[in-house]
């Protein structure tokens, strides 16, 4: 069965600081993507990886690093957290465009 | 701009009532569109995807149609169960391939009442 594990799944940081969102995918999809979903918005994507040492930047980059260490995890970097990037972030990864799955989410709030 | 509208943005129904949620894009091309159930806070969950010109499924209570011509696709919900309540998010992929981009609606909140 296809799994894409994220952790943690709840964060709460203050304004400023470091925090590093991690996905785990065990599906051998050379594809990993982060998005972030916001009330009103659709999800949107952040940054995305076609294998290990790959990072392309997506539709809304500014804040966030990612860096993919090797096929099965891909890191979502925030290192100056900063209240607008309060939101539900989910982690995916595919193949193919009719074959994506999708992590169970992790709900960051920065204070 | 957005290029995936849903409607309507909530929708209130009782509990054995059918109702259909409404997809418009403007995604070129448009390879397939698959709808999603999404459970508050919850990660999604795939219900049906929709690949030809004009395609229609069905899984269970929920099926689903989608005409590329008009670049438009509805899901219809039959006999609504509490359990039902939930965001439904219409997504359109422009290839097939991984390298394509996914493009999300809002979603329509359901919600399901006795």
């Amino acid at each position: 069965e296809a799994a894409v594990t994220q952790s943690p799944r709840n964060k709460v940081t203050v304004t400023g600081g470091n925090v590093t969102l991690s996905c785990r995918q065990t599906n051998s999809h050379n594809y990993m993507y982060w998005y972030r979903q916001d009330t009103g918005h659709g999800l949107r994507l952040i940054h995305y990886s076609y294998g290990a040492g790959n990072l392309q930047i997506g539709d809304v980059p500014d804040g966030y690093k990612a860096t993919r260490t090797t096929q099965e995890d891909f890191f979502l970097l925030l290192e100056l957290a900063s209240p607008s990037q309060t939101s539900l972030y989910f982690c995916a990864s595919s193949d193919r465009q009719t074959e994506v799955f999708f992590g169970k989410g992790t709900r960051l709030t920065v204070v | 701009k957005t290029q995936v509208e849903q409607s309507p943005q909530s929708l209130v129904v009782r509990q054995g009532e059918n109702c259909v949620l409404q997809c418009n894009y403007s995604v070129t091309p448009d390879n397939h569109l698959r709808w999603f159930k999404q459970d508050t806070g919850k990660g999604l969950v795939s219900l049906t995807v929709l690949v030809d010109q004009k395609d229609k499924t069905s899984n269970g209570r929920y099926s689903a149609t989608l005409d590329k011509d008009a670049k438009h696709s509805t899901l219809h919900i039959t006999a609504t169960l509490l359990d039902d309540t939930a965001t439904y998010i219409c997504v359109v992929g422009d290839r097939g391939s991984a390298l394509g981009r996914l493009h999300f609606g809002a979603g329509t909140q359901l919600i399901v009442i006795p």
